[in-house]
């Protein structure tokens, strides 16, 4: 099964700035999900995008997918220190499987 | 409230012994599944079940062992076999066919003595 690629690995920025993060993909897909992990606990699901669908948006979060290049980013505007964290993309193709990126580690300093 | 509990938050092994891991929801989910994630690394698939008393072998399967026997339970059981079992174990599941938003326990992170 295929899995996501970020980038970038590793990510620091300042409180109040934004934040892009992206996921890289080789086959296509049904849909695409974002998860946020704080350390040494389970992910949460943020978002997700249909394959037919170019931009959705959710509070201060931005996605959007496009399905020529294959690739998705994650925006998070405004950031605070709370969205510390890791982020991953989860690629939903046909069948039963949900594969997960290796994530961006995001550090938001106050 | 409702959601997925996973125990014990930290189990030890030692060398030939069998563990087993615990997964419970009360979402009346229909999936479950298990992942593996290692320092860094993104998430792996151990094992899932669509329904009761069926379940499938995802990609790293060797050395792990599970069973549904009802819908709210599906215990991992880390046999001898697997010689690399230090990693931080996630249960998860959905109540959709298309698999569209997994909820996640909040993970049990398994060290060898």
């Amino acid at each position: 099964s295929q899995q996501g690629e970020e980038d970038p690995q590793a990510l620091s920025i300042q409180e109040g700035e934004n934040a892009t993060m992206n996921c890289s993909y080789k086959t296509s897909i049904n849909n695409l999900q974002w998860y946020r992990q704080n350390s040494g606990r389970g992910l949460v699901h943020l978002i997700l995008i249909r394959s037919n669908e170019r931009e959705k948006h959710s509070g201060r979060l931005r996605v959007t997918l496009d399905t020529s290049k294959k690739s998705s980013s994650l925006l998070i505007t405004a950031s605070r220190a709370a969205d510390t964290a890791s982020y991953f993309c989860a690629l939903g193709s046909s069948g039963s499987r949900l594969t997960f990126g290796e994530g961006t580690q995001l550090t938001v300093n106050p | 409230d409702g959601g997925i509990t996973q125990s014990p938050k930290y189990l030890f092994r030692k060398e030939g012994q069998n563990v087993t891991l615990s997964c419970e929801q009360n979402l009346n989910h229909d999936a479950m599944y298990w992942y593996r994630q290692d320092p860094g690394q993104g998430l792996r698939l151990i094992y899932y079940s669509q329904i009761v008393n069926d379940f499938q072998k995802g990609d790293i399967a060797e050395g792990y062992s599970v069973s549904r026997e009802k819908k709210e339970s599906f215990p991992l059981t880390v046999t001898s076999a697997q010689k690399n079992p230090t990693a931080f174990y996630l249960c998860a599941s959905t109540s959709d066919g298309r698999k569209e938003k997994l909820f996640f326990g909040s993970g049990t992170q398994l060290s060898v003595l």
